[in-house]
């Protein structure tokens, strides 16, 4: 059982690049969620969905995009990369049953912007 | 707008000491859930445990235990004889009960054993 899996584990960009991170989930979950965890800060949302086709933003939504085409995925976009967005990225995913549901953690994203 | 704190960002033990961890939280809604994570140096994140706001009885798993008191919003984690592989950040967070359980998540706190 794979639970919350990320692609990439690494990536270094340039500034004004773009790349997708992906998250896929095998638990059928309906909820899925990005964070980006900064030193001090903890982690931060920046975008979530409660279902297939849905998102909405979060905390820090600003500068990047997400879509949920299928239940098991959650992508998440940066169209023009900016040095303030170097982070360590998680997807989670929990039931939809209600706040009482543990959120599952992804292994982590490094992205580094130069 | 919910809000958690974890006052202590760093904390050094010796090994088998006792710790306890704070953490304080704000909200208006009367039903919540309180959560402890904790993320070792490998960086993932590994759940604790989960609390609703309705359950004040305090818990204990092992060397771990918490304590719930709504009176002073807090929810504290307290770590019995710890050992080197407790070395971690641990992190305490809140969610509401509405649509799309978001955690708001605390700082965090930098938990060292030394042996």
């Amino acid at each position: 059982n794979a639970g919350v899996t990320q692609t990439p584990k690494f990536r270094v960009l340039k500034t004004g690049q773009s790349m997708t991170l992906l998250c896929a989930q095998d638990m059928n979950h309906e909820y899925m969620y990005w964070y980006r965890q900064d030193p001090g800060m903890g982690l931060r949302l920046i975008h979530y969905s409660v279902g297939e086709g849905t998102t909405a933003k979060g905390e820090v939504p600003d500068g990047y995009n997400v879509s949920r085409l299928k239940k098991q995925n959650f992508l998440l976009g940066l169209e023009s990369a900016a040095p303030s967005q170097t982070s360590v990225y998680f997807c989670a995913s929990s039931n939809i049953a209600g706040s009482s549901y543990e959120q599952y953690f992804g292994p982590g994203t490094r992205l580094t912007v130069t | 707008a919910q809000k958690v704190t974890q006052a202590q960002t760093e904390i050094s033990v010796v090994e088998k000491e006792d710790v306890t961890l704070d953490c304080v939280y704000e909200t208006r809604d009367t039903t919540y859930y309180l959560f402890w994570y904790k993320q070792p140096p490998s960086g993932e994140l590994v759940f604790l445990i989960r609390r609703n706001s309705f359950d004040e009885q305090n818990e204990i798993s092992g060397r771990y235990s918490w304590n719930f008191q709504k009176s002073t919003s807090s929810f504290n984690f307290t770590i019995t004889a710890s050992q080197v592989v407790d070395s971690a950040v641990y992190f305490c967070a809140l969610s509401l009960n509405n649509a799309g359980n978001m955690l708001t998540f605390g700082g965090g706190t930098r938990l060292m054993v030394k042996p």
